[in-house]
């Protein structure tokens, strides 16, 4: 079982960026693809991108391509996602999750708030 | 694109009773690649079942999936109420890589 602690809330503003930190313990991390899942308030789930640290391989959701970054550090067991571009619609609870064909272990979300 | 839709939208029942939801995908896929979330309010999402119809790791046996192709099924059999609460079908596979479904609400009428 994969522990997932994720850094704390933030608040950007329109046009800047927002990274997002998601740090594991238990299990072995290069053996994990990490994803990144967003849920703005009162909506569904919403696939944002994954990487694959064995391989350094990351995928993104389409609509995301161009502006978001999934990076992933071996030695600290910590993987990033990076949102740039900001508006108000990028305002939601982001999710870091392990995957396999599905989602086994979450962690708590980090709330980002994007205001002027 | 594969598109998952749910159904109902919410679902008003009593403790006891049995709840049912749907997930229709607008094309085949795998029954492999098909699985099922719970989320309570201010809490992460929990995988329920995954391959259409395996419990995931502490799933009480009140939980089934079931189905093939383009339509699957939720059941939940008894309900308690920490089972109330939003329910996702997801599917793995094409582009996007991972979708989800709108959820279904399952709320004590």
């Amino acid at each position: 079982q994969v522990h997932l602690v994720q850094s704390g809330a933030a608040v950007s503003r329109p046009g800047s960026s927002v990274k997002v930190s998601c740090e594991a313990s238990g299990g072995t991390f290069t053996k994990n693809a990490f994803n990144w899942v967003r849920q703005a308030p009162g909506q569904g789930l919403e696939w944002v991108g994954r990487i694959l640290p064995s391989v350094a391989i990351t995928n993104y959701a389409e609509r995301f391509q161009d502006r978001v970054t999934i990076t992933a550090d071996t030695p600290t067991a910590t993987v990033y996602m990076e949102l740039s571009s900001l508006t108000s619609d990028d305002t939601a609870v982001y999710y870091c999750a392990t995957s396999a064909e599905y989602f086994q272990n979450w962690g708590q979300g980090t709330l980002v708030v994007v205001s002027s | 694109e594969i598109v998952l839709t749910q159904s109902p939208g919410t679902l008003s029942l009593s403790p006891g009773e049995r709840a049912t939801l749907s997930c229709r995908a607008s094309r085949s896929i795998s029954s492999y690649y098909l699985a099922w979330y719970q989320q309570r309010p201010g809490q992460a999402p929990r995988l329920l079942i995954y391959a259409t119809s395996t419990r995931a790791t502490g799933v009480p046996q009140r939980f089934t999936g079931s189905g093939s192709g383009t339509d699957f099924t939720l059941t939940i059999d008894k309900l308690e109420s920490e089972d109330f609460a939003v329910y996702y079908c997801q599917k793995y596979g094409n582009s996007p890589l991972f979708s989800f479904g709108p959820g279904t609400k399952v709320e004590i009428k």
